[in-house]
């Protein structure tokens, strides 16, 4: 089975910031690929697919980027709705896999 | 719009059963594969079981494989997932998932999920 390393595990940043989440596979997974977005309480949403491709109505401050095993989610200018769970989701085969998460906030 | 609905969580004892349901709408049910994702309070997503559109492939996580089923009702739009000898380390919220094809691939809709709380 594929596993998923997410990192860093959380992270603190202010507004307006870049941030960076990284996605590792241990086999590669050409671009099977998605980010998955969880605010506190609520239901996780789906953000890129294709490891890069953003869902419609997603804003545009945020990119995923990455192929084979190394990918990473990026917010060019964090905001404070963005604070959030950020996992990771491999579906190059069954079983899928997701990664650890990456709980962002706000200094 | 994309609507999935679950039902049947609660509280059950070690070692007993429970079935979920999911109700769907808003889509061509059979034209997509599901599944059934997991997360434990305070802890990430795992993914539990996937079935195709058609319901001939159907995959499951070693953990819950042999105790779990997962099914689908095309005619009536519901997903199920019927859980067997249910363990304390099986509580979570359930989510119901919509896959975007007919096979295995990424969750781009979820549902607002069902707690199970496994005790005694």
């Amino acid at each position: 089975d594929i596993q998923m390393t997410q990192s860093p595990s959380s992270l603190s940043a202010s507004v307006g910031d870049r941030v960076t989440i990284t996605c590792r596979a241990s086999q590669d997974i050409a671009n099977y690929l998605a980010w998955h977005q969880q605010k506190p309480g609520k239901v996780p949403k789906l953000l890129v697919f294709a490891a890069s491709t953003l869902l419609s109505g997603v804003p545009s401050r945020f990119s995923g980027s990455g192929s084979g095993t190394d990918f990473t989610l990026t917010i060019s200018s964090l905001q404070p709705e963005d604070v959030a769970t950020y996992y990771c989701q491999e579906y190059n085969s069954a079983p899928l896999t997701f990664g650890g998460g990456t709980t962002v906030e706000i200094k | 719009e994309v609507q999935l609905v679950e039902s049947g969580g609660g509280l059950v004892q070690p070692g007993g059963s429970l079935r979920l349901s999911c109700a769907v709408s808003g889509f061509t049910f059979s034209s997509y594969a599901m599944s059934w994702v997991r997360q434990a309070p305070g802890k990430g997503l795992e993914w539990v079981s996937a079935v195709s559109g058609s319901g001939g492939s159907i995959y499951y996580a070693d953990s819950v494989r042999g105790r779990f089923t997962i099914s689908r009702d095309n005619s009536k739009n519901i997903l199920y997932l019927q859980m067997n000898s249910l363990r304390a380390e099986d509580t979570a919220v359930y989510y119901c998932a919509k896959q975007r094809g007919t096979t295995v691939t990424t969750i781009d809709y979820w549902g607002q999920g069902t707690l199970v709380t496994v005790s005694s």
